[in-house]
């Protein structure tokens, strides 16, 4: 039972390169969702899905495209990275009802 | 929008001494809580959770959480942390019926062994 599985653990970038975080959930789960977690200001919803073929923005989406073309993966996409998107970012999914299930995080840093 | 108040944002024990972390949220109807933990260099995993009933909830590792919907406070209590509780605890929440979860800034615990 893999759960949510991020990939890359690890990314370095430059300024200006683009990238595409993976997610991954086994659980027949409908809503995902993507946050990035900073120092002191907790986690801050990106983007969210709750089911294939829709998404929607969150709290901070500039920068950011989601897409959802299978209840499993909903991958990331950084258009254009900058220095202010170095941050870990989390993948998350989960039922109505239930609690949100989040993958090992992925560590990215912008140079 | 909803919002959530964490407002200890660090704290440090010394082992055997009593928790209480405080948790605030801005939203006049029915909700679900969470307090999640995430320990050095790990993902966030579920504590515990309040959907309805009992509004003392017990969760893993000794923690409890108290709702009171007239405070609409969900503040977080272990009797006696140990050295293993150093982590960084948040708490969420989610207005009931929809998906979204709203998370606190967090709160970062040191126990001093």
């Amino acid at each position: 039972n893999a759960g949510v599985t991020q990939t890359p653990k690890f990314q370095v970038l430059k300024t200006g390169q683009s990238m595409t975080l993976q997610c991954a959930q086994d659980m027949n789960h409908e809503y995902m969702s993507w946050y990035r977690q900073d120092p002191g200001m907790g986690l801050r919803l990106i983007h969210y899905s709750v089911g294939a073929g829709i998404t929607d923005q969150g709290e901070v989406p500039n920068g950011y495209n989601v897409s959802r073309s299978t209840t499993e993966d909903f991958p990331l996409r950084l258009l254009s990275a900058a220095p202010s998107q170095t941050s870990v970012y989390f993948c998350a999914s989960k039922t109505p009802g239930s609690e949100a299930f989040f993958g090992q995080g992925t560590r990215l840093t912008v140079v | 929008a909803q919002s959530v108040s964490q407002h200890n944002h660090h704290v440090i024990l010394s082992e055997a001494a009593s928790l209480e972390l405080g948790c605030n949220y801005s939203y006049g109807g029915t909700v679900n809580l969470f307090w999640y933990v995430q320990y050095p260099g790990q993902h966030l995993q579920l504590l515990l959770k309040y959907f309805s009933g009992d509004p003392l909830v017990k969760g893993i590792k000794g923690f409890e959480a108290e709702f009171i919907k007239s405070k609409f406070s969900f503040n977080l209590r272990k009797p006696s942390v140990q050295w293993s509780d150093t982590a960084e605890y948040f708490c969420a929440v989610t207005p009931q019926g929809f998906q979204k979860l709203v998370f606190g800034t967090g709160t970062r615990l040191l126990v001093s062994p």
